[in-house]
C-alpha cells in the first residue's frame, strides 16, 4: 500500500524521557512536515524538510529535534525540554509543485 | 491579524440544509488553496483543492476570491456524515502550508 505510516498510534512516556516518533512514506514526496495538534486547536508546524539532509524549524520547534537522512523517513524526537509534550502529532508529505499535503494517521503521545 | 482566519463555529444545521464556510487569508501572494476535512481524533483529509475558476464535486463547491482574499466552501443537502471540522489551508511559494483553526459542523437529524 502506498502512503504515510506513523508509528506507534498511541505512546505513553514518563516525564523527562526523550521519545522518537516515526514517520515513513513510500510516495516519493520531497517535502515532509511535522505538526502538533492540541485538543480543539489547529495544526502548528514543528519542523519541515524539503530535501534529504536539510530541514527547517517551524513555529514551535523548541524542545523537538528531527533528522532527514533518507527521503522516506523523517523521525521526530520529543525531548525532555518540551514543556507540554502531550498532544496529537501528525506527519505530512507533499510532492513537488503546488500540491496538497497527505497525512499519516497520527501518533497520540501522552506524557505522565 | 492571523494569516488564515476561519469562523470556528460550531455550525449546527439540520439534514438537507445548505451551509457555507468562509476563510480569509492575509498574504496576497498565496498561490494555492485547499479545504480539508478532519474527523474527531483523526488526521485531516483533503476535501477539495480550490481553483480560481471555482470547482464543484458533488454536493461540495469551492470558490476563490483573490480580490477580497477569501475562499469559500458550500455544502448542499447536508448529510449526518458531513459532521466534522473543515480546515482551510493556504500555501505560498515557500512550501509552507498555513492552516486555519477550522470550522466545526454538526449536522443534526
Amino acid at each position: 500500500d502506498g502512503g504515510i505510516t506513523q508509528s506507534p498510534k498511541y505512546l505513553f512516556r514518563k516525564e523527562g524521557q526523550n521519545v522518537t516518533l516515526s514517520c515513513e512514506q513510500n510516495l516519493n514526496h520531497d517535502a515532509m512536515y511535522w505538526y502538533r495538534q492540541d485538543p480543539g486547536q489547529g495544526l502548528r508546524l514543528i519542523y519541515y524538510s524539503q530535501i534529504v539532509n536539510d530541514f527547517q524549524k517551524g513555529d514551535i520547534a523548541e524542545g523537538y529535534s528531527v533528522s532527514r537522512e533518507k527521503k522516506e523517513s523523517f523521525p521526530l524526537t520529543v525531548t525532555s525540554a518540551q514543556k507540554n509534550p502531550t498532544a496529537f502529532y501528525l506527519c505530512a508529505t507533499r510532492d513537488r509543485g503546488i500540491t496538497e499535503a497527505f497525512f499519516g494517521q497520527g501518533t497520540r503521545l501522552t506524557v505522565v | 491579524r492571523k494569516e488564515v482566519e476561519q469562523d470556528p463555529g460550531p455550525f449546527n444545521v439540520p439534514e438537507g440544509a445548505t451551509v457555507a464556510f468562509n476563510c480569509t487569508y492575509s498574504n496576497s501572494a498565496s498561490q494555492s488553496f485547499f479545504w480539508y476535512r478532519q474527523d474527531c481524533r483523526k488526521e485531516p483529509k483533503l476535501l477539495m483543492s480550490v481553483y480560481s475558476s471555482g470547482n464543484e464535486d458533488g454536493r461540495f463547491t469551492a470558490q476563490l476570491n483573490r480580490a477580497s482574499q477569501y475562499i469559500s466552501l458550500l455544502i448542499r443537502d447536508s448529510k449526518l456524515s458531513d459532521s466534522a471540522t473543515y480546515l482551510c489551508v493556504v500555501a505560498g511559494n515557500n512550501r509552507k502550508l498555513i492552516w486555519g483553526l477550522g470550522t466545526s459542523l454538526a449536522v443534526n437529524p
